[in-house]
């Protein structure tokens, strides 16, 4: 079984809808994140969370909410979707390690078509 | 932290050795080398990652050069499998974010 996974998949959505991506890990990690991809791009940030009280705000959070219900949950919401945030998402966990810095695991990516 | 450069694509044959070099002359004495991977459209993979010495997992070797300017990943017997985009990647001790460049594009070729 996949250490984390993210549901759903593949997602296809009207401009205006509010839409949920929801992350699960089973990795025991406390920090999670929220990432987008556009084609041929690499990631950029959008939510970071280090435990379940702590949430932050990454490089693109406008549009964007999150919430961390539980250690291994953390999810993703756009409010009222528009066009341009048509991508790939990814999950992260992390653990930091003692005096370096965090390897990241992500999830398999959720494909998000605004229309 | 500090930027890296790595060419944009590579060809490699099936079996040999696939070397990938990056780039990072501005890399700070507590920035790490970090390498992922990904495979289209899936979820990034790490691979490796170090900071002054040379580095050797399962699945690959990193080599970084005495003045930690410049590094090279190396897969010891690359596989069609192994085709991705491989990014370099420097982050400071306590860093967190994970932000891709282009990458490279590896192409193994039977």
């Amino acid at each position: 079984d996949a250490d984390v996974t993210q549901t759903p998949r593949n997602r296809i959505t009207k401009t205006g809808k509010r839409i949920m991506l929801e992350c699960s890990q089973t990795k025991g990690h406390d920090r999670m994140y929220w990432y987008r991809q556009d084609p041929g791009l690499g990631l950029q940030l959008i939510y970071y969370s280090f435990d379940v009280k702590d949430i932050n705000k990454g490089e693109i959070s406008d549009g964007y909410s999150v919430s961390r219900q539980a250690q291994a949950k953390f999810s993703l919401s756009l409010e009222s979707a528009i066009p341009n945030q048509t991508a790939l998402y990814f999950c992260a966990t992390s653990e930091p390690g003692t005096g370096i810095s965090d390897t990241q695991y992500f999830g398999p990516g959720t494909r998000l078509t605004v229309l | 932290d500090a930027k890296t450069t790595q060419p944009t694509s590579m060809d490699c044959a099936e079996g040999r050795a696939a070397n990938l070099p990056c780039n990072h002359s501005t890399i700070s004495g507590n920035e790490y080398v970090y390498w992922y991977r990904q495979i289209h459209s899936q979820g990034p993979q790490y691979i490796i990652h170090g900071l002054k010495n040379n580095e050797t997992n399962e699945m690959a070797s990193l080599i970084i050069t005495e003045d930690r300017k410049s590094s090279t990943l190396i897969l010891p017997h690359a596989t069609l499998r192994d085709t991705a985009v491989y990014y370099c990647i420097v982050r400071h001790d306590g860093g967190f974010k994970t932000i891709f460049g282009a990458g490279t594009r590896l192409f193994v070729k039977a």
